[in-house]
């Protein structure tokens, strides 16, 4: 099974700061790695799937890149809505699996 | 637009069947290529995903729930559905359904139901 680990396990940014988040496989994933946003008592939100590409509707300020093991999602200016926590997940080998996530809390 | 909804018991005893039902609004469970999963996610804890089925019908399971799941897909319906064997406390999770057009993307997603494993 391939962990995925992601860090910081807590972010503290401010609005208008540019946020990133870091996830790191423990074998190759190639780019079959996708980030998801999730607020309390909310499903998960499709944000990046294939490590770049943007699911329908979300928004340009958020960006993914990487390959292999490393891949990294940044939010280029954090709006108040963007506080959540952020999963990855990979679709490479199943199981798939999902990181532990990152907190990003408002500093 | 597809939409998700999970419905099935919020409360199971233990050694007992989960049964839960996802419907679909706005695409059908049997047009391709789709894929129906389920995920769950304990509270306070991360997220796995238990399985998933394609629109073909066929399945694929997560090892280590393998041998207690079954997911299956009522066409007549447009539904698809989860059936967890022998629970214990440990299956105590809110439970999701979600798909995607390619395996292992989660497009869509329900809102999610709670179910308790508790005698």
């Amino acid at each position: 099974e391939i962990v995925l680990t992601q860090s910081p396990a807590t972010l503290s940014l401010s609005p208008g700061e540019r946020a990133t988040l870091s996830c790191r496989a423990s074998q190759s994933v190639s780019s079959y790695l996708a980030w998801y946003q999730q607020k309390p008592g909310q499903a998960p939100r499709l944000l990046i799937y294939d490590a770049s590409n943007r699911a329908t509707g979300i928004p340009a300020r958020f960006s993914g890149s990487g390959s292999g093991t490393d891949f990294t999602l940044t939010i280029s200016s954090l709006e108040p809505e963007d506080f959540a926590i952020y999963y990855c997940q990979q679709r490479s080998n199943w199981p798939y699996t999902f990181g532990q996530g990152t907190k990003l809390e408002i500093k | 637009q597809v939409q998700l909804q999970e419905s099935g018991p919020g409360l199971v005893k233990p050694s007992e069947t989960l049964s839960l039902t996802c419907t679909v609004s706005g695409g059908s469970v049997s047009s391709g290529p789709y894929y129906w999963s389920w995920i769950r996610q304990p509270p306070g804890k991360g997220l796995q995903w238990i399985g998933y089925i394609f629109y073909s019908g066929s399945t694929n399971y997560n090892p280590s729930l393998k041998s207690r799941v079954t997911i299956s897909l009522d066409t007549s319906q447009n539904q698809f559905s989860l059936k967890l064997t022998s629970v214990t406390a440990a299956d105590t999770a809110v439970y999701y359904c979600a798909s995607g057009p390619r395996s292992g993307r989660g497009d869509h997603w329900g809102q999610g139901t709670l179910v308790t494993v508790s005698s």
